[in-house]
């Protein structure tokens, strides 16, 4: 699997924009840009992904270079309960059915100020 | 929708003990996962059914460890002869092939202590 690289930790203050680095540089064609994060005492949960273009949903944006080597998490309000681990994550896409486990890092713990 | 459970959520045992997890997946997905996560450490993936067949085993996953899905529903994780190395969190997932990319949900875990 391509491998990313996180920064261990970031800080931020509540209510104000997080940006949430990830370098893949040997990131494949077919790889999608994966997002979870994980609550204290919780299993991960999904946030967003993406290809190529950028993506928003209701919980983050996602930020994707134009070579398509690094990627960026934006939370655009950080709350208290955005308190987490943070990973980035490449899945490949293909017929094989082998893109089904996910390859976790250490990922980067976001610490949310009051 | 009730999302993914894992039972039960915390287990002491002692070395040499065997110990057994259940994981109840989302109803409709077909697919189910074993995570295992140490303490700082993100989630290693152990292994995954399709529906009642086990596709893949992690080379982490030794000869002590067993899982099963039996019918497809939810599913069993074994430990026999437990060692202190085994502690860790034991996280199940669940997933449906909509679309590509199978987004997986996460129950809770089930942390494990041996003492």
């Amino acid at each position: 699997d391509a491998k990313t690289t996180q920064p261990n930790s970031m800080e931020s203050n509540e209510e104000e924009p997080v940006h949430l680095p990830c370098n893949h540089s040997t990131i494949s064609g077919t790889d999608y840009i994966h997002w979870y994060r994980q609550l204290p005492s919780q299993g991960p949960e999904y946030v967003i992904h993406g290809l190529t273009s950028n993506v928003n949903n209701r919980m983050a944006s996602l930020a994707i270079a134009e070579d398509r080597k690094s990627s960026t998490l934006i939370l655009h309000r950080a709350t208290l309960r955005d308190a987490a681990v943070y990973y980035c994550i490449l899945r490949a896409l293909n017929s094989g059915g082998s893109n089904y486990k996910l390859t976790f890092g250490k990922g980067t713990l976001l610490t949310v100020n009051p | 929708d009730t999302g993914v459970s894992q039972d039960p959520r915390h287990k002491i045992t002692k070395r040499g003990q065997n110990v057994t997890f259940r994981c109840d997946p989302i109803s409709e997905h077909n697919r189910l996962y074993w995570y295992r996560q140490t303490l700082g450490q993100g989630p290693e993936f152990l292994t995954y059914f399709q529906n009642e067949a086990q596709l893949e085993k992690s080379r982490l996953l030794s000869d002590r460890f067993s899982a099963e899905r039996p019918k497809g529903s939810f599913s069993t994780l074994e430990i026999q002869r437990t060692e202190q190395g085994d502690s860790a969190m034991y996280l199940c997932a669940s997933s449906f092939p909509s679309g590509r990319l199978h987004e997986q949900y996460f129950g809770p875990g089930t942390r494990l202590t041996v003492t």
